[in-house]
């Protein structure tokens, strides 16, 4: 079975800060994880994807994310935040293409000016 | 690339009249389809995987009599939400797996359905 814990329902950073969301997984075999962003009243977009190629993704708008197997971590960061920034962003875990997902609880990124 | 829309983006029916919702990829071949049910503030809830000319699965609590799931192509999925009641209102989101190896999913949009 496959579930995902998002650490701290709310963030808040100051423009031109670091974005740090957090991002665990429990599952039995080698996930795909995936993070993507929501602004309001509307639909999912993907950020990013892991695959089990390069433990490092990169993804769209400046976010990227680390696989961490030792630590069942998938935390996604962009180095300066912008005020664009500002939505929900959800963790997800598959266990193979074409099957459910299983989403975390969501984050939402608050960005001061 | 990879798109998929929802029609209608917003609905408001009257207590026990059926909506439809349709999920359409536009630009690729879904063999399975998914719909949520997202409360505010809340993640999205899986209802019900559709796979292209079987029936709908659907997840623990979820009535599949009131919640009615066609996946007649390749390409459209639709949720008819039957006799629905106020407390049926919720944002609803459908989203495609392309046929083939690609891991990720293509969300819809949405659709704001309100039961007055």
């Amino acid at each position: 079975a496959q579930s995902v814990t998002q650490l701290g329902s709310h963030v808040s950073v100051s423009e031109g800060a670091l974005v740090l969301l957090r991002c665990n997984y429990s599952s039995s075999v080698p996930p795909y994880l995936f993070w993507y962003v929501q602004y309001p009243n509307q639909g999912l977009q993907l950020l990013l994807k892991y695959t089990s190629a390069a433990t490092l993704v990169k993804g769209i708008n400046g976010f990227e994310a680390e696989f961490k197997k030792s630590e069942t971590s998938f935390h996604l960061t962009k180095p300066s935040a912008h005020m664009s920034d500002a939505a929900e962003y959800f963790c997800a875990v598959s266990d193979q293409p074409g099957n459910q997902f299983y989403f975390g609880t969501g984050t939402s990124l608050t960005v001061i000016p | 690339g990879a798109v998929v829309s929802q029609h209608p983006s917003r609905v408001i029916c009257k207590s026990g009249t059926s909506v439809k919702i349709e999920c359409r990829s536009l630009d690729f071949q879904a063999t399975t389809m998914f719909w949520y049910r997202q409360f505010p503030k809340q993640s999205l809830m899986l209802m019900a995987t559709s796979n292209e000319g079987s029936k709908a699965t659907y997840e623990q609590g979820v009535e599949k009599d009131k919640f009615l799931i066609n996946h007649a192509s390749l390409t459209l999925s639709t949720l008819t939400v039957t006799s629905a009641h106020p407390e049926d209102s919720s944002f609803y989101i459908c989203s495609a797996h392309p046929s083939g190896p690609r891991v990720e999913q293509f969300f819809g949009p949405g659709t704001r359905l309100t039961v007055l």
